[in-house]
């Protein structure tokens, strides 16, 4: 499926690095999320961008700053992060908000080591 | 906010038996509930969902019901195959709270052959 994409696959790095995931949908939606995946929390939902505002940021730690300069591109900018940062990061997209639409296409995500 | 309860969080049978994985949601005002399968390695994916003016779903195997009342919903699965060995999580939406799903902690489906 190559719907939504993500990049890089996978990522290993320093708690002092500052590093960024890229997700990319080719779907014409209008929605983009982040997910953080992990054995403790299965799917623990980061961040909505719709319409290219975020809409809930979830209270999650400034050492993740998301950007979405248009509908089809979402960023993760990731900053001193902590070794129980480590997870796979989803990206999703959906059509739109409100109901039906709401259907939520995932990426492959991006397995994250934080040293 | 919502929170949604999911079990159990692992489930074990074997092949052509059913297997059934329920759900609760706390905010009466969702009305659309997903339900994703998400294969090891793999991203999640729908494979089934209801909304809050339909009791029951269908789809081959696989069938979702939902009561409101008791804010509850479950799918249920029949004649398993090995294939249907996933994770499997339950969400719930409401459509004036952000544009949010809120998902469950997900079961881990095992079927045996």
């Amino acid at each position: 499926e190559t719907g939504v994409t993500q990049t890089p696959r996978h990522l290993v790095m320093g708690m002092t690095n500052k590093k960024s995931l890229k997700c990319e949908q080719h779907l014409g939606h209008n929605a983009m999320y982040w997910y953080k995946q992990s054995a403790k929390k299965p799917l623990e939902l980061m961040f909505v961008y719709s319409l290219e505002e975020r809409v809930e940021n979830n209270s999650v730690p400034s050492r993740f700053s998301p950007e979405c300069p248009n509908s089809s591109h979402l960023f993760l900018h990731l900053h001193t992060l902590q070794p129980e940062d480590s997870a796979l990061y989803l990206c999703a997209s959906s059509r739109g908000t409100s109901g039906l639409s709401n259907e939520q296409f995932f990426g492959p995500g991006t397995r994250l080591t934080v040293l | 906010g919502e929170n949604v309860e999911q079990h159990p969080s692992t489930l074990s049978v074997q092949e052509g038996d059913s297997a059934v994985i329920k759900c609760t949601y706390s905010d009466s005002a969702s009305n659309y509930f997903p339900w994703y399968k998400q294969e090891l390695g793999k991203r999640p994916q729908l494979i089934i969902d209801i909304r809050s003016n339909v009791g029951e779903k269908k789809d081959q195997r696989i069938a979702v019901t939902l009561n409101k009342t008791a804010k509850h919903f479950s799918l249920h699965i029949t004649e398993t195959q090995p294939e249907d060995s996933a994770v499997y999580f339950c969400a719930a939406y409401i459509n004036n709270a952000g544009n949010m799903l809120t998902f469950g902690g997900g079961t881990r489906l095992m079927v045996k052959p």
